[in-house]
């Protein structure tokens, strides 16, 4: 059974630092993997879609990375603004057929100015 | 592309009603996914449309839960005698079945309170 992690649950910074955000996944055998940000009471928005045979994906100041192999993905955050306050989830797709994404618990970001 | 719409964006009810909520996937897409998530919870999977079918089913939608996708447009997921347990965020989202790499976009969620 496919089981995904974040770490940390919880992470403050203040504005302009780099940071990074973990997600681990158990079965390696996945399609892709999805980073989402999600506001307080609302939906999630897709950020970067990773799939199985790319290492990275970039998108203005988040670069995401897979190490399938291992079983981990990055995310990445240069130079982060208040307005990157948010939960950050990690969700991975078993296969093409286009079944359920699997999601982890997400890592909540508070960017102090 | 106007993005995956949902209603309503809150429900209150009472222990026992009958609820129905509403999805409109992004009009190109043919995959469309229930969700549904607790506080400090990642979202679950409840079910998965390809076009009008049906074709996965969570264990966690019991039998009060039943989906529908009449012509393969927008869907409906209705939850018959609501329980207290069934407060949550529920959120519909949508892919192409070809190309897109199955990303997908969700909606901004309906909020179910019962009380």
């Amino acid at each position: 059974k496919q089981e995904v992690t974040q770490i940390p649950a919880a992470l403050s910074v203040p504005e302009g630092e780099n940071l990074v955000l973990n997600c681990s996944f158990t079965d390696s055998a996945i399609y892709n993997l999805q980073w989402f940000r999600q506001d307080p009471g609302k939906g999630l928005t897709s950020l970067l879609l990773i799939q199985s045979s790319q290492r990275e994906q970039t998108s203005g100041r988040l670069n995401a990375s897979l190490d399938k192999s291992s079983g981990r993905s990055t995310l990445y955050i240069a130079a982060s603004q208040p307005g990157d306050s948010a939960t950050y989830l990690c969700a991975v797709v078993r296969n093409q057929a286009g079944t359920a994404l699997i999601f982890g618990k997400g890592t909540t970001l508070s960017v102090s100015s | 592309d106007t993005g995956v719409s949902q209603n309503p964006r809150h429900k209150i009810t009472k222990r026992g009603q009958n609820v129905t909520f509403r999805c409109d996937p992004i009009s190109e897409h043919n995959r469309l996914y229930w969700y549904r998530q607790t506080l400090g919870q990642g979202p679950e999977f409840l079910t998965y449309f390809q076009n009008e079918a049906q074709l996965e089913k969570s264990r966690l939608l019991s039998d009060r839960f039943s989906a529908e996708r009449p012509k393969g447009s927008f869907s409906t997921l209705e939850i018959q005698r609501t329980e207290q347990g069934d407060s949550a965020m529920y959120l519909c989202a949508s892919s192409r079945g070809t190309g897109g790499f199955g990303e997908q976009f969700f909606g901004p969620g309906t909020r179910l309170t019962v009380l």
